[in-house]
């Protein structure tokens, strides 16, 4: 089956616009997370979505949104862009969210690779 | 404040050896473990993991270790071969069934697999 797609794959913005990433999850799959890929931060959790809610949310300011439709699809936005949100977002999808000690496998796609200049 | 580190950034191993990568996590809460493959413009792929009722874990040539008391962790990849060349990340969750997927990845290390 198809794996997660993000779309656009290469993004360039400059200082202060607002860009919107999307991400389709394998089919059946309802959980969605977000994580950026800095070389200085590593990789780190923005926010997961199941079924249309967000779950948890990462330390990120609040210029970092997303959402998730009734599809599971999902879009991540970032508004007022700065030099230092140039990074690789990942999109995670699992069937389910954790619970108790078991963990879904994440199935990560390519990633969208945003330049802020 | 990093909960997950991996200390070597790199490592080099000559192909059919055994490598060894460690990764030592520092929140108490984390109750499950994984290890992630990356490729220079792919997205991670999983490897293995490991619950933390447990100490060992093994698939095929991949076996992860836990020792709980000294929040470590490692992965052993034996016989080494060159396709294994990648970054490799180590991840921990909170799961608990509120973390969902939450997962809090180290900064990645370098594996480099030589013929």
């Amino acid at each position: 089956k198809a794996g997660v797609t993000q779309t656009p794959r290469y993004l360039i913005k400059t200082r202060g616009q607002q860009v919107t990433l999307s991400c389709s999850p394998i089919s059946g799959h309802r959980s969605v997370s977000w994580y950026q890929q800095t070389p200085g931060q590593g990789l780190q959790f923005l926010f997961e979505y199941f079924s249309e809610t967000q779950r948890n949310k990462g330390n990120f300011p609040g210029r970092f949104s997303g959402r998730q439709f009734s599809n599971s699809r999902s879009e991540m936005n970032v508004s007022t862009l700065e030099l230092g949100d140039s990074a690789l977002y990942l999109c995670a999808s699992s069937r389910r969210p954790t619970s108790g000690g078991s963990l879904d496998e994440q199935f990560f796609g390519p990633g969208t690779r945003l330049t802020v200049l | 404040d990093q909960q997950v580190k991996q200390n070597s950034p790199s490592l080099s191993v000559q192909e059919g050896r055994i490598s060894i990568l460690n990764c030592d996590y520092t929140n108490s809460m984390f109750d499950y473990f994984l290890w992630y493959k990356k490729y220079p413009a792919e997205g991670p792929t999983f490897l293995i993991s490991i619950s933390s009722i447990k100490d060992k874990n093994e698939d095929g040539r991949f076996t992860v270790f836990l020792n709980k008391s000294a929040k470590h962790l490692s992965l052993h990849i034996v016989p080494s071969q060159p396709g294994d060349s990648a970054v490799y990340f180590c991840a921990a969750s909170a799961g608990g069934g509120t973390s969902y997927g939450k997962l809090t990845f180290g900064q990645g290390t370098i594996l480099t697999v030589h013929p």
